[in-house]
């Protein structure tokens, strides 16, 4: 089955410094990404929509300068937590979505992100 | 306002019991994606199933089985002789609209734990 990436799988940072994060489809082409984030003990909450070639898409609530994203290429989407502070700490996970043959979305395993 | 509920919490059973596990969705679509996914302690979503709105058949595949019912907007899964491994969050979540198809809304999750 395709297989979407996530680097790093998890990372520990100081307050103040910004954090990249990688989505890659490893075997399919990807122009729509999506970025979720979960914070402990909690569901999935869309941040937003990544598209290749063109501004993301945020989700009513997230900070579009706080999150930087960029979709550069159709295998690789970056999340950049810009000025990370300790409220920032949570698990990060993307998604491709492949539209050839049946329209099918792949979750990558997740970046757990701490900010001290 | 929240488009997926699963309102149990946390379900603890003993191994070889049955579990189901509620899922109640709100859409104004006629065309919508319906999906369960397994978050097992490292954190990774697992895909279990996927269900589009003119599909109401049910689906058994091992020992899952899901119960879809559009007049009550339902999409209850059921694991039948539980075992240890089936100890996870399981996310019900909808996908709606062609245009936002891959935006998944996830409910907040239940908790199984299955002890021996």
């Amino acid at each position: 089955g395709a297989v979407v990436s996530q680097h790093p799988s998890w990372v520990i940072c100081k307050s103040g410094t910004s954090v990249k994060i990688e989505c890659r489809s490893l075997d399919f082409q990807a122009t729509t990404m999506f970025w979720y984030r979960q914070f402990p003990k909690q569901s999935l909450m869309l941040m937003a929509t990544s598209n290749e070639g063109s501004k993301a898409t945020y989700e009513q609530g997230v900070e579009k300068d706080k999150f930087l994203i960029n979709h550069a290429s159709l295998t690789l989407s970056t999340l950049t937590v810009t000025s990370a502070h300790p409220e920032d700490s949570s698990f990060y996970i993307c998604s491709a979505f492949r539209t050839s043959g049946t329209d099918t979305q792949y979750f990558g395993p997740g970046t757990r992100l701490t900010v001290l | 306002a929240q488009k997926v509920t699963q309102a149990q919490t946390e379900i603890s059973v003993v191994e070889k019991e049955d579990v189901t596990l509620d899922c109640v969705y709100e859409t104004r679509d006629t065309t919508y994606y319906l999906f369960w996914y397994k978050q097992p302690p490292s954190g990774e979503l697992v895909f279990l199933i996927r269900r589009n709105s003119f599909d109401e058949q049910n689906e058994i595949s091992g020992r899952y089985s899901w119960n879809f019912q559009k007049s009550t907007s339902s999409f209850n899964f059921t694991i039948t002789a539980s075992q240890v491994v089936d100890s996870a969050v399981y996310f019900c979540a909808l996908s709606e609209a062609p245009d936002s198809w891959g935006k998944l809304q996830f409910g907040a999750g239940t908790q199984v734990v299955v002890t021996p």
